[in-house]
């Protein structure tokens, strides 16, 4: 098993660009979470899909985050027109969602962002 | 509302001592725990959960962590540490019934080991 894949593991971009992150879930997985870190804010959960529909978006900061999930087996987080404040890692988790119990998130490396 | 609190920030131990880090939650039915680390430059990695049944539960590289109702905790304890274990350690409840598996994640506790 190959893991959560994330890509581009760094990027770094100048203000007013627009950034895509890429997410592949660990396959037979039906939940997918997008994470952000900081220094400042910790961990936070920005949104999250079951069996591909967003369920709770309540984290994503602004209306200049979306985040897409066209099918199992890959999501996308975008961000237009990026900032300097975006700037941290952005992690991608996948877990599976079976019988009402909890089951662990598996979490990818993480993708750098730099907003120059 | 479901919420994880780590008290400490940072914390140094010497190689071959033992460790605790502090872990409180707050939900209102029996929650589901877990311990996760991150290594530099890494994602995280669970190291242990706990669901239900014997509140002592064992993980990997050697952890433990005893969930206590009385004190709303569920703290990590690992009795030598090894440099390797230099991370950081978040705990988190899980919210959401089941059904999303989502986790409430604390601040986090940054362990730095002495040679």
């Amino acid at each position: 098993d190959a893991g959560v894949i994330q890509s581009p593991r760094h990027e770094v971009t100048e203000m007013g660009q627009e950034v895509t992150l890429r997410c592949k879930p660990i396959s037979g997985h039906n939940s997918l979470f997008w994470y952000r870190q900081t220094m400042m804010r910790g961990l936070e959960l920005l949104i999250y899909f079951n069996n591909n529909v967003p369920i709770d978006d309540s984290g994503m900061p602004e209306d200049r985050f979306s985040a897409k999930m066209p099918n199992a087996s890959f999501s996308t987080l975008k961000i237009q027109p990026s900032e300097p404040r975006d700037s941290a890692v952005y992690f991608c988790a996948s877990s599976l969602v079976a019988g009402g119990s909890y089951n662990e998130q598996f979490f990818g490396p993480g993708t750098r962002l730099t907003v120059l | 509302a479901q919420s994880v609190t780590q008290p400490d920030i940072h914390i140094t131990v010497s190689e071959g001592a033992s460790l605790e880090l502090r872990c409180n939650y707050s939900y209102g039915a029996t929650p589901y725990l877990f311990w996760y680390v991150q290594s530099p430059g890494q994602g995280l990695q669970l190291l242990l959960k706990y669901f239900s049944g014997d509140t002592l539960v064992q993980g990997i590289k050697g952890f433990e962590a005893e969930f206590k109702r009385s004190q709303s905790s569920f703290n990590l304890r690992k009795p030598s540490v090894h440099w390797s274990d230099a991370a950081e350690y978040f705990c988190a409840v899980g919210a959401g019934g089941g059904a999303t598996n989502k986790l409430i994640f604390g601040t986090g506790t940054l362990l730095a080991v002495q040679p």
